[in-house]
């Protein structure tokens, strides 16, 4: 199975919150996690990725943790802005699946100033 | 540094037209992407190109056609649309196929009535 299912779909925090994105897939081949953030108009823009081998990653204020045996992996924003508004994907890819990249369905956050 | 240029950026259509998407990255890239992204759906691949001379099917390639012209240019071909294909294009470019970060244009906003 190639999906990846994302949640939730929308997502309204006050400034200083801890939004919190979750993320679920299927294919265990898969072995690259990415996380993209789009603003209106704009394309998605890579905000930090993961791999398997490796249960957290933190840039900045960004955090991905990941739960192999779950399958599962989720995005969480400390000390969220009103700039971090934005639609937030989370992806998955592996060499099995010839490296394409499955999105999640997006996930349209708002911080409340 | 452009990046990844998508013309046009608006385009609406009558059902039956036929039109092309134009993408181009300067950033030496091998390989390209065209994704679709509707409300709920993420975004998902249409088709892309590992490398220079060769293309593939994504998840929804049907009433699509594209051409790798060269390294630098990707293109998307209606031949004869339809308002199912109402949605924003995006194409992508990866310094190899996936697994690494994908730049992504501005979108093509394509209507079709």
């Amino acid at each position: 199975q190639q999906q990846v299912k994302q949640s939730p779909q929308s997502l309204i925090v006050q400034k200083g919150g801890i939004p919190i994105i979750n993320c679920a897939y299927e294919n265990t081949a898969f072995d690259y996690f990415p996380w993209y953030q789009q603003f209106p108009g704009k394309g998605p823009a890579l905000l930090i990725a993961i791999r398997p081998d490796v249960s957290e990653k933190k840039e900045g204020r960004f955090t991905i943790s990941f739960n192999k045996s779950a399958k599962q992996f989720s995005l969480h924003i400390m000390d969220s802005q009103p700039g971090d508004s934005a639609t937030y994907f989370c992806a998955a890819g592996g060499v099995d699946g010839g490296g394409k990249l499955i999105f999640g369905q997006g996930t349209e956050l708002s911080v409340k100033p | 540094n452009a990046g990844v240029t998508q013309t046009p950026k608006f385009q609406v259509l009558k059902t039956g037209q036929s039109m092309t998407l134009q993408c181009a990255q300067d950033m030496n890239h091998n390989s390209m992407y065209w994704y679709r992204q509707d409300p709920g759906m993420g975004l998902r691949l249409i088709y892309y190109s590992a490398s220079e001379g060769t293309t593939d099917k994504g998840e929804v390639p049907n009433g699509y056609n594209v051409s790798r012209l060269n390294k630098r240019e990707f293109s998307l071909r209606l031949e004869s649309a339809a308002p199912s294909q109402t949605s924003v294009y995006f194409c992508a470019s990866t310094a190899e196929l996936m697994n690494t970060e994908a730049f992504f244009g501005q979108g093509t906003r394509l209507t079709v009535v």
